[in-house]
């Protein structure tokens, strides 16, 4: 299957700092990543859509303010952490497509905030 | 609305057994895709298979195989001779027409011992 990098793998960080996490398609170009979040022992949960030079489209219950994505091209997206609490502390995972019915992982990453 | 349930929150079985993992899907769309993933304690995504909705075929790969059935909205996984590597979480998940994004199951996890 395709390469997906997703990095970094683990990023502690203080409360009121912000983190960037990056996701990129090594092998193919990705009009579409996505971005999900997992709480320990469930499942995940789908945050946000972007496609390549557009806005994301979030999820409902989602705050576009506090997780910034940008999709500046094919081949990387980025989700920005603002100002991060304690409670954003999660394992984020993001996928890419390369068309509808393809969905290719990152390795994931887990943000702690202290 | 699309839904997918994986009634099996967890499975203890010791090495060598057989162990098979439920899937049930819901979804409007005639065209559509199943998929399974393994998560292993180090969180990444590993896709095990895609299956389309015209495709009832079962399929296997080597100790693994998908038993897809339409007329009751199923996409079970088997896994024979089970090993303390197969230690993990599955997840079952549908893209259904020309939705693009994952609809994920909660998950099954699978303990095998030794």
């Amino acid at each position: 299957g395709a390469v997906v990098s997703q990095h970094p793998s683990r990023v502690i960080c203080k409360s009121g700092t912000s983190v960037k996490i990056e996701c990129r398609s090594l092998d193919f170009q990705a009009t579409t990543m996505f971005w999900y979040r997992q709480f320990p022992k469930q499942s995940l949960m789908l945050m946000a859509t972007s496609n390549e030079g557009s806005k994301a489209t979030y999820e409902q219950g989602v705050e576009k303010d506090k997780f910034l994505i940008n999709h500046a091209s094919l081949t990387l997206s980025t989700l920005t952490v603002t100002s991060a609490h304690p409670e954003d502390s999660s394992f984020y995972i993001c996928s890419a497509s390369g068309h509808l019915t393809e969905a290719f992982f990152g390795q994931g990453t887990r943000l702690t905030v202290v | 609305a699309q839904k997918v349930t994986q009634a099996q929150t967890e499975i203890s079985v010791v090495e060598k057994e057989d162990v098979t993992l439920d899937c049930v899907y819901e979804t409007r769309d005639t065209t559509y895709y199943l998929f399974w993933y393994k998560q292993p304690p180090s969180g990444e995504l590993v896709f095990l298979i895609r299956r389309n909705s015209f495709d009832e075929q079962n399929e296997i790969s080597g100790r693994y195989s998908w038993n897809f059935q339409k007329s009751t909205s199923s996409f079970n996984f088997t896994i024979t001779a089970s090993q303390v590597v197969d230690s993990a979480v599955y997840f079952c998940a549908l893209i259904g027409g020309t939705a693009s994004k994952l609809t994920f199951g909660t998950g099954t996890r699978l303990q095998v011992t030794l």
